[in-house]
C-alpha cells in the first residue's frame, strides 16, 4: 500500500525556515514524480512545486520561487521542502503528493503537515 | 499561467440526485483535466483524470467530459458520502493549477 507521510510542520515567525520531509513506503520511490500542494486554512488547493523521478527537472510556483526548495533523496525514499523567508501568507497545510506513473495527475497524498507563520 | 474556473461554487442537493459540476480552462488544455474529491480534514483524493479516466476504485456513478476549455464532472446518483468538496486541475503544463472548488452539500 502507497505511503506518504509528512513531517516537520511547526509554528514559525515571520522571515523563518522550515524544512518539511515526506517519507515514502509502498512503492519505489525512485520511479515516481514527487509534488507539494498546499492548502490555506478554510482555503482551496495551491500547488507549489514539482520534482521529476531523477531531480533533473524541477519547477515552482511563482508565489514560492526563490524562497522554496524541493528536493529528493531516493536512497531514503524522501521528499524534502527547505522553505525560507516564510510569510504570513505561507500558513497552510502542506501535502506531499506523488504523481501516477506515466501519467499526468496527482495520484496518492499524504495527511499533509501544518505550518503556521506567526509571530 | 492557465487559470481553472469553476461553477457553481457551492450546490446543494439531495441523495439520488444527478449532479453536474463544471469547470472551464482559460485557455485549451485537451484533455488534462483532473477531478479531485476532498472531504472535510482529510486530504483530496484523486476521482478522474485524463478528463473522463476513472481512478482505480472510484465508483461508476462519477463520469467526467469535455475537451479544449470546458468540462464536467457529473454524479449520476448522489450517495451520501459524495457530500463534499470538488476541484478540478489542469495537468497540461507548469504551473498546475486547481479550480477554486465547488462545494456540494445537502
Amino acid at each position: 500500500e502507497v505511503e506518504l507521510v509528512e513531517s516537520g510542520g511547526d509554528l514559525v515567525q515571520p522571515g523563518g525556515s522550515l524544512r518539511l520531509s515526506c517519507a515514502g513506503s509502498g512503492f519505489t520511490f525512485s520511479n515516481y514524480e514527487m509534488n507539494w500542494v498546499r492548502q490555506a486554512p478554510g482555503k482551496g488547493l495551491e500547488w507549489i512545486s514539482y520534482i521529476s523521478s531523477s531531480s533533473s527537472s524541477i519547477y515552482y510556483a511563482e508565489s514560492v520561487k526563490g524562497r522554496f526548495t524541493i528536493s529528493r533523496d531516493n536512497a531514503e525514499n524522501s521528499l524534502y521542502l527547505l522553505m525560507s523567508s516564510l510569510r504570513a501568507e505561507d500558513t497552510a497545510v502542506y501535502y506531499c503528493v506523488r504523481e501516477a506513473y506515466n501519467r499526468e495527475y496527482l495520484q496518492h497524498w499524504g495527511q499533509g503537515t501544518l505550518v503556521t507563520v506567526s509571530s | 499561467d492557465i487559470q481553472m474556473t469553476q461553477s457553481p461554487s457551492s450546490v446543494s442537493a439531495s441523495v439520488g440526485d444527478r449532479v453536474t459540476l463544471t469547470c472551464r480552462a482559460s485557455q485549451p488544455i485537451r484533455s488534462w483535466v483532473v477531478w479531485y474529491q476532498q472531504k472535510p480534514g482529510k486530504a483530496p483524493q484523486a476521482l478522474i483524470y485524463d478528463t473522463s479516466t476513472l481512478q482505480s476504485g472510484v465508483p461508476s456513478r462519477f463520469s467526467g467530459s469535455g475537451s479544449g476549455t470546458d468540462f464536467t464532472l457529473t454524479i449520476s446518483s448522489l450517495q451520501p458520502e459524495d457530500f463534499a468538496t470538488y476541484y478540478c486541475q489542469q495537468a497540461a503544463t507548469f504551473p498546475y493549477t486547481f479550480g477554486q472548488g465547488t462545494r456540494l452539500e445537502i
